[in-house]
């Protein structure tokens, strides 16, 4: 997957708590997202940076922050869980706007 | 903001016949139109893209078109084989190329 790792794979965790999801690159791209994707809906844009320090929202933002410190790091906060999250998010990396190479994936699952 | 339907949300062809998708989009401001391939229990592979200056770009087994007076385009894979059995996801953007938006995938099938 283009040296991308995603951690963790899977995690069950309940409402109400904060789950930090990371995503770490080998690639040197400057572009990096975090998708979740649920039946019906394809993927949809959470957030995404065009640098460090440099982040934006995307289309479903709510309940959700990240963190880019450094190049190779892309975070993803959920500051109170909850069912309405439970997804599988994908984060993805290219050198120039638009995705194109992403992670395998982390199934997360509020109970 | 850009809205992207795609179509069959299922698709079964025979091994060696061509497999068409089609995918309709809203914002006429869209000028890039990438697509995806997700295999099982993986992420998405970006498999080809096509801008709005070019109406058709093929890359072996696979090729897109694109109508912008329709606004819509398509993905056409030829000479099909197992191995392209996966969700295929079309999707469009416009010229910030930073919040591509994904149709809902089309399932396919190929059978041996």
């Amino acid at each position: 997957d283009a040296g991308i790792t995603q951690s963790p794979r899977h995690k069950v965790t309940e409402t109400g708590t904060p789950v930090t999801l990371r995503c770490h690159q080998t690639e040197n791209h400057r572009y990096m997202y975090w998708y979740r994707q649920d039946p019906g809906h394809g993927l949809r844009l959470i957030h995404y940076s065009y640098g460090v320090k440099d982040t934006d929202k995307g289309e479903v933002s709510d309940g959700y922050s990240v963190s880019r410190s450094k190049t190779e790091d892309f975070l993803l906060t959920l500051e109170s869980a909850t069912s309405s999250q439970t997804s599988v998010y994908f984060c993805a990396i290219s050198e120039s706007p638009g995705p194109d190479y992403f992670g395998s994936g982390t199934r997360l699952t509020v109970v | 903001g850009e809205n992207v339907e795609q179509h069959p949300s299922t698709l079964s062809v025979q091994e060696g016949d061509s497999a068409v998708i089609k995918c309709t989009y809203s914002d006429s401001a869209s000028n890039y139109f990438p697509w995806y391939k997700q295999e099982l229990g993986k992420g998405p592979q970006l498999i080809i893209d096509i801008r709005s200056n070019v109406g058709e770009k093929k890359d072996q087994r696979i090729a897109v078109t694109l109508n912008k007076t329709a606004k819509h385009f398509s993905l056409h894979i030829t000479e099909t084989q197992p191995e392209d059995s996966a969700v295929y996801f079309c999707a469009a953007d416009k010229t910030s190329y930073d919040k591509v938006i994904f149709g809902p995938g089309t399932s396919l099938s190929v059978i041996p």
